[in-house]
């Protein structure tokens, strides 16, 4: 009964690198949502995808960032030419149906840290 | 747009005392409202839930009621364990289910 996976727990990159991070969403979950947490605040809505389809990135930065959920394998965020500014918890979450009334699971997080 | 608001800072008490955790939100419409649960280190774990207005979501003893007339969902328990010290986040679904929270609220039990 696993829950939401997310790989790697911490991941260390220097300026101008690119970070790949993943998630595996719950069993029988096909809506995945990202979210960014900065230092002591709140979560914050980045993008909500389902299989092969983007539904609404409208909390993305528009430059260097990008996601994907394949048909096959994991969901992943992808931050290229990263800068200090990007350091944050990462987390993912999923739902079964996209419905307003359905509770999101969440994984452990990707705390990324740019040297 | 919508979003919501936790009370400042941090809260400190000891062991068996009654916790209040304040929450309101500014929303259109009627928004599905929750309370997260974080402990170190770890993702968050849901709480608790309502649907709609007076509906009471419960769980460890945890309650909140979904209070339209003052926008409200407060967080309440009525004896503290040690092992409820981590933070504390009230949130909304909003359009493709998205989840806004509110600052969170450390929270720390005292034997």
């Amino acid at each position: 009964n696993a829950g939401v996976m997310q790989n790697p727990r911490h991941l260390v990159r220097r300026r101008g690198q690119e970070a790949r991070l993943r998630c595996s969403p719950m069993k029988g979950h096909s809506h995945v949502y990202w979210y960014r947490q900065l230092p002591e605040e709140g979560l914050k809505f980045m993008v909500y995808l389902q299989k092969e389809n983007i539904i609404d990135e409208s909390g993305m930065p528009k430059e260097r960032f990008s996601a994907e959920f394949p048909k096959e394998g994991p969901s992943i965020l992808r931050i290229q030419q990263v800068v200090r500014g990007d350091s944050a918890a990462y987390f993912c979450a999923s739902s079964p149906t996209g419905g307003d009334n359905q509770p999101q699971h969440f994984g452990d997080g990707t705390r990324l840290s740019i040297l | 747009g919508d979003s919501v608001t936790q009370m400042e800072g941090p809260v400190t008490l000891s062991e068996e005392a009654f916790l209040t955790i304040n929450c309101t939100y500014t929303a259109t419409g009627y928004p599905s409202l929750f309370w997260y649960v974080q402990y170190p280190g770890e993702g968050l774990q849901l709480l608790l839930k309502a649907t709609k207005a007076d509906d009471k979501g419960s769980n460890k003893g945890f309650e909140a009621t979904y209070r339209k007339e003052t926008t409200s969902f407060h967080l309440e328990k009525g004896s503290v364990q040690v092992s409820d010290s981590a933070v504390y986040f009230c949130a909304l679904a909003y359009g493709n289910n998205r989840l806004a929270f509110g600052k969170g609220n450390q929270v720390v039990v005292i034997p």
